[in-house]
């Protein structure tokens, strides 16, 4: 089940700040965060497995929320170089689904302006 | 860190022909190999897991015997798109998992005239 990402786009100014949501029905094994220049694979963010979990560096952090099917993405200060289209891709809990296998989002596209 | 080497980054090819693209792991095994395709302003939707030595399984809707996955090793997974039409133009990438977790190959633009 493919799960929610909001909003569908997002246009900042350099250093401002940005989130970017995950939202599943069911919870969730795992979140994955990648984001995508035009014409390029993914490229990899984090990952976050714990319910309550919180992690990455000063100006691009996640949280996962403790029943596991919510999830953030949190852009500060940003620059230039964070436009692009920003995935979560989401494991799903009980049901047999094997690891690794990934369920994308619609994708948030990020412009940021000088 | 794990690097998935994917070949070609780009094809053109005719109606009708059949293309394969390569995924090979180059500093680790990959026990499983994920491809996915992802049309124009669109997520990446997989398409098919193959795990080394094993059948692929693919995803509802997509035709394994259009789509050959091959994975003799575990460093190297092949997608053929056989008998190619327009409507399969498509970036195509996979992923692979290993010791290292998951990672993208650069992708392949297809382009079917």
């Amino acid at each position: 089940q493919q799960p929610v990402q909001s909003p569908q786009a997002v246009i900042l100014r350099e250093g401002e700040d940005a989130v970017i949501n995950c939202s599943s029905s069911k919870a969730l094994y795992s979140v994955h965060w990648y984001r995508q220049k035009h014409g390029e694979a993914p490229v990899f963010l984090m990952i976050l497995l714990k319910g309550g979990e919180q992690k990455g560096h000063e100006k691009i952090s996640a949280s996962f929320n403790e029943k596991k099917q919510q999830s953030s993405l949190y852009l500060t200060a940003s620059q230039l170089s964070y436009s692009g289209t920003y995935f979560c891709g989401t494991e799903g809990g009980a049901g047999g689904t094997s690891y690794g296998k990934l369920t994308f989002g619609q994708g948030t596209i990020l412009t940021v302006h000088p | 860190g794990a690097v998935v080497s994917q070949h070609p980054s780009w094809v053109i090819c005719k109606s009708g022909t059949s293309v394969k693209i390569e995924c090979r792991s180059l500093d680790f095994q990959a026990t499983t190999m994920f491809w996915y395709r992802q049309f124009p302003k669109q997520s990446l939707m997989l398409m098919a897991t193959s795990n080394e030595g094993s059948k692929a399984t693919y995803e509802q809707g997509v035709e394994k015997d259009k789509f050959l996955i091959n994975h003799a090793s575990l460093t190297l997974s092949t997608l053929t798109v056989t008998s190619a039409h327009p409507e399969d133009s498509s970036f195509y990438i996979c992923s692979a998992t290993g010791n290292y977790g998951y990672t993208f190959g650069s992708g392949t633009r297809l382009t079917v005239v």
